[in-house]
């Protein structure tokens, strides 16, 4: 099962919006809506940010959102903080005898 | 307070065993599937294992499937790891995670180190 495939870097000034891209296959990103996001500081462990492709855990701010569009799911940042720089990662549940697959994490960069 | 501890970490020749344990508390730990989850130095997160509530199903990544074995302890409220025959590329931080729905992993300890080297 190879790593869902997303951007190394994405970078943004406080207050605009970004987009994390996650492209996986039909087996895993494509067939379900089970995509989630996590967050993850350095020397910390990951923190939960969205699940089921769009469904936000309590105490996440709803500046954080998800999406997905055939194979290719979406992780959207609005009003970029100083605080959101971090390293994000996908997953998803997949279809072969594993049944979870990691992005290959994207670090945010606040200008 | 929902918390998990891991624990059991630490260096080990190649070729070596390693057990790690995950102690729960604040939870219902019986009623949850659990993970393992890795992340070698400066790279990205790797799903190791996955041990359902009742320990019916349990599963591998190929990387590691023939040398560990993911157990657990609902009367204890723990999750194992043993690790044998480790190689250098098994060098990580290890954590425990539970799992919400079927693809959220929504509580994360803070991770045991295990290093492999001679």
């Amino acid at each position: 099962q190879s790593a869902l495939t997303q951007p190394a870097s994405v970078s943004g000034s406080p207050g605009q919006s970004i987009t994390i891209s996650c492209t996986g296959t039909s087996s895993d990103v494509g067939g379900y809506n089970y995509v989630s996001w996590y967050q993850q500081h350095p020397g910390k462990a990951p923190k939960l940010m969205i699940y089921e492709v769009s469904n936000r855990p309590s105490g996440v701010p709803d500046r954080f959102s998800g999406s997905k569009s055939g194979n290719t799911a979406s992780l959207t940042i609005s009003g970029l903080q100083a605080e959101d720089e971090a390293d994000y990662y996908c997953s998803s549940y997949t279809s072969s005898s594993t049944p979870y697959v990691f992005g290959t994490g994207t670090k945010v960069t606040v200008l | 307070e929902v918390q998990l501890v891991e624990s059991g970490g630490g260096l080990v020749k190649p070729g070596g065993s390693l057990r790690l344990s995950c102690a729960a508390s604040g939870f219902t730990f019986s009623s949850y599937s659990m993970n393992w989850v890795r992340q070698a130095p400066g790279k990205g997160l790797e799903w190791v294992s996955s041990i359902s509530s009742s320990s019916s199903y349990i599963y591998y990544a190929d990387s590691v499937k023939g040398r560990f074995t993911i157990s657990r302890d609902n009367a204890k409220n723990s999750l194992y790891l043993q690790m044998n025959s480790l190689r250098a590329e098994d060098t990580a931080v290890y954590y425990c995670a539970r799992v919400i729905s079927l693809d959220a992993f929504d509580i994360w300890g803070q991770g045991t180190m295990v290093t492999v080297s001679s």
